[in-house]
């Protein structure tokens, strides 16, 4: 199964912008980067997804790396509400299916300092 | 409101005692899924289900069943909880294809005692 790699956990300060990253090596042609995040007691949240081109959203950028083995996850100015787990996450092609499914990994911690 | 709808928000229960977790979507999604997440362990599938009458199992479907009769509806049974089940429960659902966001319930917290 395609799996990502994200550090456990990131700091950040209030307003400033907010890079996180996520290691996909194993990715294949047709799988989709995902990105959730859960904050606190509610369920994960969507975020972003993007195939091949950066995309851009009013939540957040994604940056995705030209051999797709990698993209990052851009928050332009964190505020305290974006303290949350950020999941990283391939939409993977299942065998005879017309859908992919989504396998979650640890996710990376964001705090927000004010 | 488009919604993914768990039932119960909490549920405490005994070894061996059958429940079952409800699910509902009232967006029309293909695609269902149950997750569980554990302390330090993060989210992790226990079954999904591309369409109606279609179910597979994600990476820890030990001890739970689903099943998909309508569209709408992916209840998760536990036949014989045990302690080892005590966990939050997250269900999601998608529109078809991999282009789709998950939308998430709000989870239900379950005790086996």
């Amino acid at each position: 199964d395609a799996k990502t790699t994200q550090p456990n956990s990131m700091e950040s300060n209030e307003e400033e912008p907010v890079h996180l990253p996520c290691n996909h090596s194993t990715i294949s042609g047709t799988d989709y980067i995902h990105w959730y995040r859960q904050l606190p007691s509610q369920g994960p949240e969507y975020v972003i997804h993007g195939l091949t081109s950066n995309v851009n959203n009013r939540m957040a950028s994604l940056a995705i790396a030209e051999d797709r083995k990698s993209s990052t996850l851009i928050l332009h100015r964190a505020t305290l509400r974006d303290a949350a787990v950020y999941y990283c996450i391939l939409r993977v092609q299942t065998y005879g299916g017309s859908q992919g499914n989504l396998i979650f990994g640890k996710g990376t911690k964001l705090s927000v300092k004010p | 409101e488009a919604q993914v709808t768990q039932n119960p928000r909490y549920l405490i229960t005994v070894t061996g005692k059958k429940l079952t977790v409800t699910c509902s979507q009232n967006m029309n999604h293909e695609y269902m899924s149950w997750y569980r997440q554990d302390p330090g362990l993060g989210l992790r599938q226990i079954y999904y289900s591309m369409n109606v009458e279609v179910t597979d199992k994600g990476d820890v479907p030990e001890g739970y069943k689903v099943s998909r009769k309508e569209k709408r509806n992916f209840p998760l049974i536990l036949e014989s909880p045990s302690p080892n089940q005590t966990s939050l429960y997250f269900c999601a659902s998608s529109f078809e294809g991999w282009n789709s966001p998950l939308h998430f319930g709000n989870g239900t917290r379950l005790t086996v005692t």
